[in-house]
């Protein structure tokens, strides 16, 4: 089945700087990788999300990168703010349900 | 504000009693996911609802079963409950199955003394 790699599990930049988040994945299959955010004792948003058929995308200061043939995609957040301090996970799925990656802690420093 | 609801919001139960969780889809969503998100954890894979069948099982035990309703609501119920199934309970609705999105509800957080 698939398994979905993240890293790091924690991240600290300071505000204004970028924040990178990487994940891999085992199943060629797959086709949908979508990123949640997941505040304290909140529920996971979906931030973005992209499919096989493109190989990047963006909504203002988030972005996402894919590379099917590395087998792997990752989130980019620019201008990072105190309010984007969460955690973050990266899912995959194709002839599977969505498997998670075990979360990044990303800690905004003011 | 995504519209799926889950009840309870928390709840305490003892080793080997039984409990049922409910979810509320999102008007429109036909489709049901359940995940067990343990501490410090991404959320894994329960199974689905499709239409009141279930539509995939990831690898959880038996007594973890379901239903869902003519509305799409759906019910998670776990027997015999066990310390390890103390977690945060999250449902997720969507359109439809396969690769569409997912929206989750806040999680109903059990305990299991």
């Amino acid at each position: 089945g698939e398994n979905v790699e993240q890293h790091p599990s924690t991240l600290s930049v300071q505000e204004g700087d970028s924040a990178v988040i990487k994940c891999t994945y085992s199943d060629s299959a797959s086709n949908y990788f979508p990123w949640y955010k997941q505040e304290l004792g909140k529920r996971p948003q979906l931030i973005i999300d992209i499919r096989s058929n493109v190989g990047e995308k963006k909504d203002q200061r988030i972005a996402v990168t894919l590379n099917k043939t590395a087998k792997h995609f990752s989130l980019h957040i620019t201008e990072t703010q105190p309010e984007d301090s969460a955690v973050y996970f990266c899912a995959a799925s194709g002839n599977t349900p969505l498997v998670f990656g075990k979360g990044t802690r990303l800690s905004v420093i003011a | 504000e995504t519209g799926v609801t889950q009840s309870p919001t928390h709840l305490i139960k003892t080793r080997g009693q039984q409990v049922t969780l409910r979810c509320s889809s999102q008007s429109g969503h036909n489709t049901v996911s359940w995940y067990q998100q343990a501490l410090g954890q991404g959320p894994q894979f329960i199974f689905q609802y499709y239409r009141e069948e279930e539509n995939g099982r990831g690898n959880f035990p038996p007594r973890f079963s379901g239903l869902q309703f003519p509305n799409y609501s759906s019910e998670l119920n776990v027997n015999a409950l066990e310390l390890d199934d103390s977690a945060l309970y999250l449902c997720a609705s969507s359109l439809a199955r396969g690769q569409e999105t997912q929206y989750f509800g806040p999680g109903t957080r059990l305990l299991v003394l």
